[in-house]
């Protein structure tokens, strides 16, 4: 079975500039999450997508972030103007269904580097 | 109160030994309790979970000690292999009112087994 896919793996941009990350879900997978890994921190939750309809975005930065995940697989993350400490990883993960106790498989991420 | 604390945040080990890590939490409407191993530069990868109806669980080598009063648990890790080398996560799920569930993440602990 395919894990998540994720690209590009290294993105290097300037800040005030945009950017915008992919994720392909492991196939059949309902739920779809970003999260947010800062150096030395553990995953921050951003928004999370059952199909095609959102069930939590309350972390997300909404000023500057935006994610779609169109036809309820491929979700895109989209980041404009990027800020210095929006530098880190950004990481995808799928879950079978929503909800209790479901095993998140997760990406390898991408690697966000704000100058 | 959606805090996780994790401790310590670095451990070495010899190999052989016994790795332990420990994690707190306050939201006791928290109702699963994974812990996620992460290599670098890959993503975070479940290893263990345990409900909090049960005091412990093993597999393995890994062993989730669960003390649900003192809003406490622990991983522990026996005979201690040089490629456990990675870091640990320990997590708290949330059922959401719309549906899926929310992770929040320690801080992780970065575990490094010597020869």
């Amino acid at each position: 079975e395919a894990g998540v896919a994720q690209s590009p793996r290294y993105k290097i941009i300037e800040k005030r500039q945009s950017v915008a990350f992919w994720c392909n879900p492991i196939s059949g997978h309902a739920t779809l999450y970003w999260y947010q890994q800062i150096l030395g921190q553990g995953p921050k939750l951003l928004i999370q997508f059952q199909n095609n309809g959102v069930v939590d975005d309350s972390q997300l930065p909404k000023d500057r972030f935006s994610a779609e995940r169109l036809k309820g697989v491929d979700s895109t993350l989209k980041i404009q103007p990027a800020k210095l400490e929006d530098s880190a990883v950004y990481l995808c993960a799928s879950s079978l269904v929503a909800g209790f106790r479901n095993t998140q498989y997760f990406g390898p991420g991408t690697r966000l580097t704000v100058l | 109160q959606q805090q996780v604390k994790q401790s310590p945040q670095s451990l070495i080990v010899q190999k052989g030994g016994i790795s332990i890590i420990n994690c707190a939490y306050e939201n006791t409407a928290f109702d699963y309790f994974p812990w996620y191993q992460q290599f670098p530069g890959k993503g975070p990868a479940l290893l263990i979970a345990i409900r909090p109806d049960v005091s412990e669980k093993k597999e393995g080598r890994f062993t989730i000690s669960f003390n649900k009063s003192a809003k406490q648990f622990s991983l522990h890790i026996m005979d201690s292999q040089p490629g456990d080398s990675a870091t640990y996560f320990c997590a708290a799920s949330l059922v959401l009112t719309g549906g899926g569930n929310k992770l929040t993440f320690g801080t992780g602990t970065q575990l490094k087994v010597e020869l």
